[in-house]
């Protein structure tokens, strides 16, 4: 079963603007990851965030985490048009050493 | 250096051949993965391998049979290849097992069955 759902499905900014998507989750979890996949390619890891964290960066990168509310954030500033991609959430299924399930992701469109 | 690589990057096919993917990654990771990409990209694990050995298989038709000759490669054999088989194939890897770690996808491979 489906375990991270991102919000909004899509999302079309301007470059220079922020972009937010979200993901919730149904069980506990000993970390979250959000991946990149640009048209035609693999998916590239972005940020690991452990349960016992709350906020990491990296560059122009920003994801939360909030566990009482099963749920995560993943913000870029100042958009570029290569940023346009899909970006998913991924979640262990289950507490322990499970494989990752991921979401069906939010597609971005970074707009010149 | 391509960390996660794979062969061939397009198959196209028709219905009830076999077929074969190969993956190989250099970062000297213990687990290797396949996963299945639907045309909606819904992104589902197949198969987990750990230094070799199967760890998990996802319920997966066993027209599909993964093979891992040493922890760096692990290729994907599908029998009998079905209309719905379409779809984007990845492989990837991670330093160790499940969802621990963060993982390193190859490119993928587009099957097209007709």
């Amino acid at each position: 079963s489906q375990q991270g759902e991102e919000d909004p499905q899509a999302l079309s900014i301007q470059e220079g603007e922020n972009a937010t998507m979200n993901c919730s989750y149904k069980t506990s979890i000993n970390n979250l990851q959000w991946y990149r996949q640009n048209s035609g390619r693999g998916l590239v890891h972005l940020i690991l965030i452990r349960s016992n964290e709350r906020e990491k960066h990296s560059g122009r990168l920003r994801v939360t985490l909030d566990t009482s509310k099963k749920s995560s954030s993943l913000l870029i500033t100042a958009s570029r048009a290569a940023d346009t991609a899909s970006y998913f959430c991924a979640t262990p299924r289950n507490s322990g050493n499970t494989p990752l399930v991921f979401g069906k992701g939010t597609r971005l469109s970074v707009i010149a | 250096d391509t960390a996660v690589s794979q062969t061939p990057k397009y198959l196209v096919t028709q219905m009830g051949n076999d077929k074969s993917i190969k993956c190989e990654q250099n970062l000297g990771h213990d687990t290797m993965y396949w996963y299945k990409q639907d045309s909606k990209k819904f992104l589902k694990i197949m198969f987990s391998y750990n230094n070799k050995e199967l760890i998990i298989n996802e319920t997966v038709p066993n027209r599909f049979s993964p093979k891992s000759p040493d922890k760096a490669h692990l290729n994907l054999h599908i029998n009998s290849l079905e209309l719905g088989d379409s779809a984007v194939y990845f492989c990837a890897s991670s330093q160790l097992g499940q969802g621990a770690y963060e993982q390193y996808f190859g490119p993928g491979t587009r099957l097209t069955v007709t």
